[in-house]
């Protein structure tokens, strides 16, 4: 399995710009989700899925749109990029809904916006 | 929701135990208590979970606190690739939404010593 899988690894954008974030993951699970790390920070939740069709809010949803038409992918949308969403952004996906269920991370897309 | 509390640093040296501490004095009796460890330039990968019984696996131990209040994450043998940050995270199976999510604090950065 190639587990979870992000592109592109490294992104610069000019204010304004938009573009799709690529997520992927191989191993059938129903939970994915997308998180943003500023530097020197810990996580914080975007968007997540719990299956295909079904997306919602996390913490800082403002300015990111989600879908997830299949199981495998869960693309994350920046409408109109701003300096603040410079970040490095991680995908998650797991299997259990429980409390045990293990998340596995992709290796993260690093966005610079100008 | 439940938090946690660990120190922000902490230092090892290399082949000898480490104990990260984790403090969690308002978890209810249905949150597991999970570890994820962060790479430099990567994503978090797991570690270990536990609901109330000390767990053991390739990677750690957990010791959990009769009363759950807090947790120590045991590496046996710290090396330098151990080096990383490392959360500690509860994780609610009977919540719903946003919150069923991990939860990420600003965890704590273990350097290993050569």
């Amino acid at each position: 399995n190639a587990g979870v899988t992000q592109t592109p690894k490294f992104q610069v954008l000019k204010t304004g710009q938009s573009m799709t974030l690529q997520c992927a993951q191989d191993m059938n699970h129903e939970y994915m989700s997308w998180y943003r790390q500023d530097p020197g920070m810990g996580l914080r939740l975007i968007h997540y899925s719990v299956g295909a069709g079904i997306t919602d809010q996390g913490e800082v949803p403002n300015g990111y749109n989600v879908s997830r038409s299949t199981t495998e992918d869960f693309p994350l949308r920046l409408l109109s990029a701003a300096p603040s969403q410079t970040s490095v952004y991680f995908c998650a996906s797991r299997q259990t809904s429980g409390g045990s269920g293990t998340q596995y991370f992709g290796p993260g897309t690093r966005l610079t916006v100008l | 929701d439940a938090k946690t509390t660990q120190p922000n640093s902490m230092e090892s040296n290399e082949e000898e135990p480490v104990h990260l501490p984790c403090n969690h004095s308002t978890i209810s009796g249905t949150d597991y208590i999970h570890w994820y460890r962060q790479l430099p330039s990567q994503g978090p990968e797991y570690v270990i979970h536990g609901l109330t019984s000390n767990v053991n696996n390739r990677m750690a131990s957990l010791a959990i606190a009769e009363d759950r209040k807090s947790s120590t994450l045991i590496l046996h043998r710290a090396t330098l690739r151990d080096a990383a940050v490392y959360y500690c995270i509860l994780r609610d199976p009977i919540s719903s939404g946003s919150a069923r999510q991990l939860t990420f604090g600003s965890g704590t950065q273990l350097t290993v010593l050569p």
